[in-house]
Order: structure tokens, then sequence, then C-alpha cells
């Protein structure tokens, strides 16, 4: 079955350091991949995605690129800030016969930044 | 510009209690899921649905059932509660499935 393994948090930087959060993932087919985010008490909040091998999805100084050869999906931002602090979840949709299934998450890794 | 509405937001349960946690959009998407969030395990699908009168299994679909009547509304339904149920529950729904999914701000349930 399709799985997906992010990088543990908590994980703490100051204002303005590059940030990286590592996810891999297992799927049959060509999913399409997506990073979500979640601040406290809200639900999730999709904060790029993309849909074939190569693709780089990219929004508010945070980019990723779907790479097929190493299964990977990493979350990168040259400099953050304060209010990036929330929960980032990677996640995938494969598809079955049936048409598209539901997203399948990583388990979220909570980064924190510090001023 | 509703988006995804879910009620209530806040539930506390007794053991055997049943309940229905509705869902709805308007946003005229055809597929509609509902998640459990834990800590520690991120989201795991419960049930899905990919059209009006259509539902099936997720993940974890033990302990819940679904009814997708109208095209706009999505229920989940715990039929006798359990102390494992507890959890934050969210629905998402995309157009045609291939998109992203745009999720409702969540129900915390707490069964005691």
């Amino acid at each position: 079955g399709n799985s997906v393994t992010q990088m543990e948090g908590p994980v703490t930087l100051s204002e303005e350091a590059f940030l990286t959060i590592n996810c891999t993932y297992t799927a049959t087919g060509y999913p399409s991949l997506f990073w979500y985010v979640q601040y406290p008490g809200e639900g999730l909040q999709l904060l790029l995605k993309a849909t074939k091998a190569d693709d780089k999805g990219s929004n508010k100084g945070f980019e990723a690129t779907y790479r097929k050869e190493t299964t990977s999906f990493h979350l990168e931002k040259g400099s953050v800030q304060v209010s990036d602090s929330a929960v980032y979840f990677c996640a995938l949709r494969g598809y079955s016969g049936g048409g598209a299934d539901g997203l399948t998450f990583g388990k979220g890794t909570h980064l924190i930044i510090q001023p | 510009n509703a988006g995804v509405t879910q009620t209530p937001k806040f539930r506390v349960l007794k053991t055997g209690q049943s309940m229905t946690l509705l869902c709805a959009q308007d946003m005229n998407h055809e597929y509609m899921y509902w998640y459990r969030q834990d800590p520690g395990m991120g989201l795991r699908l419960i049930h899905y649905s990919v059209g009006e009168g259509t539902t099936a299994k997720g993940e974890v679909p033990d302990g819940y059932n679904v009814s997708r009547l109208k095209k706009q509304n999505f229920l989940l339904g715990l039929e006798s509660a359990a102390p494992s149920q507890t959890s934050v529950y969210f629905c998402a729904s995309s157009t045609s499935g291939t998109g992203e999914d745009t999720f409702g701000s969540g129900t915390r349930l707490t069964v005691v």
C-alpha cells in the first residue's frame, strides 16, 4: 500500500534560518504529492503540490520538487519567519481502479521558529 | 464563501452513545472524505465518497458508518462510541479527485 515518511519533530529554528523537512514516499504508479500546513486549532491548508515527476511546487517562499528517482518531496524555505510556526504534513494521492484515493499522510512535523 | 463546514465543533459522548457528524460543502465537489487525526499518527482515512449515493471504506473504517444522500453533504455516524474513537475528525472535499482537498475546521470528539 501507499505510505509517507517524514522527519520527526519538533524542529526548532531561529528566524531567517534555512528550512528543510524531509519527506519520502512509497506508492504504486504515479501519485500526486502535497504539503499541507496546520496552524493551532485549525484545519489543514494546502501549501503546495506537484502532480508529476520533476514538477516543482511553490507557495509563500516554500518549495518542493517531485523526485521520482529518490521517491522524495522535501520541503524547503530559504528564510523562515516566526509566522511559519505550524505542523507540516506531507501527503500523497494515489489512483486506483475506482478513481482517486483518499490522501495518505505522513505523521507531521511540528516546526517552531524562535525570534 | 463557506467551503467545507463541519458540525458540531466539539462534543463529549459517553461510551455506548451514538452520534452523527455532519459535513457540508458548497463547492459542488464530487469527492468527499472523512479523516481522523490522532497525536503522532497524522491523518488517517475513515471513509470516502466519489459521488452522491456512493461510499467506500478507507484505512480505518471499523466502528463508523457514512452516508451521502445529497451531493453537498457527507455524514459520519458512530453507532456505539468507544474511548478509542476520541479524536479530531476532519472532513474534506475535492473536485474529480485529482486535485487537492479542501478541509473543514474539524470536530473534536471525546468519548468518556
